[in-house]
């Protein structure tokens, strides 16, 4: 069964940081790149960030760029996002979401979302 | 990166077809043939309806169909059933390894 299974949210105070870390299985984790895709309450998906199947690059929206990292460690199927310098509108659910397209296809539509993982910034 | 535009609701009754546009500019939409539409019910994950414009995943009913004119991609669903209620998106390649999404569409089944 092809699955992501998100972990790490919580609620922390502005300024702060979090790791959030995504366990997949049921596919070939390795030849796949994986986004983060977030919805914050009530609002609609908002893309954060993408890495390559084989970790090489990685891509970020402006509004998180400089201040969330994404890594993956294939030999584990896990992927991860650390936040820092977390602000109030970092509020979301936190999807993981793996490419339909095929190791460095990208665009191809987002396939398989876990459950995902809410994060609260507040004081 | 600015969003898609989507209207923000459209309604019909069962067995009526309604589209759902998004509207993008010629540096995401009108570029590429790499649009994608999710559909997504309260409280649950987004699921892909739609990928490349047109193209359906194996689980999707045929109801549903994609096409896309310049800078404007849409949806359309047909013989709208009670369970097609739900919030829609649609999503673009953008360029620079990129995604936007656009501000998602409310379908309401009369």
């Amino acid at each position: 069964q092809v699955q992501l299974v998100e972990s790490g949210g919580g609620v922390v105070q502005p300024g702060g940081s979090l790791r959030l870390s995504c366990a997949a299985s049921g596919f070939t984790f390795s030849s796949y790149g994986i986004h983060w895709v977030r919805q914050a309450p009530g609002k609609g998906l908002e893309w954060v960030a993408l890495i390559r199947f084989d970790g090489s690059n990685k891509y970020f929206a402006d509004s998180v760029k400089g201040r969330f990292t994404i890594s993956r460690d294939n030999s584990k199927n896990t992927l991860y996002l650390q936040m820092n310098s977390l602000r109030a509108e970092d509020t979301a659910v936190y999807y993981c979401a793996k490419e339909n397209g095929w190791e460095g296809d990208i665009g191809y539509g987002i396939n398989v979302w876990g459950q995902g993982t809410t994060v609260t910034v507040s004081s | 990166q600015s969003a898609l535009t989507q209207p923000a609701s459209v309604s019909g009754s069962p067995g009526q077809s309604i589209t759902i546009s998004c509207t993008g500019t010629s540096s995401d939409v009108g570029s590429y043939n790499l649009v994608s539409w999710y559909q997504q019910h309260p409280g649950k994950a987004p699921k892909l309806m739609i990928y490349e414009v047109n193209k359906r995943p194996s689980e999707v009913s045929n109801r549903f169909s994609g096409s896309k004119s310049g800078n404007t991609a849409s949806l359309t669903i047909s013989g709208l059933q009670a369970e097609d209620e739900a919030d829609y998106y649609c999503c673009s390649y953008a360029g620079s390894t990129n995604l936007v999404f656009g501000g998602g569409t409310k379908l309401t089944v009369l």
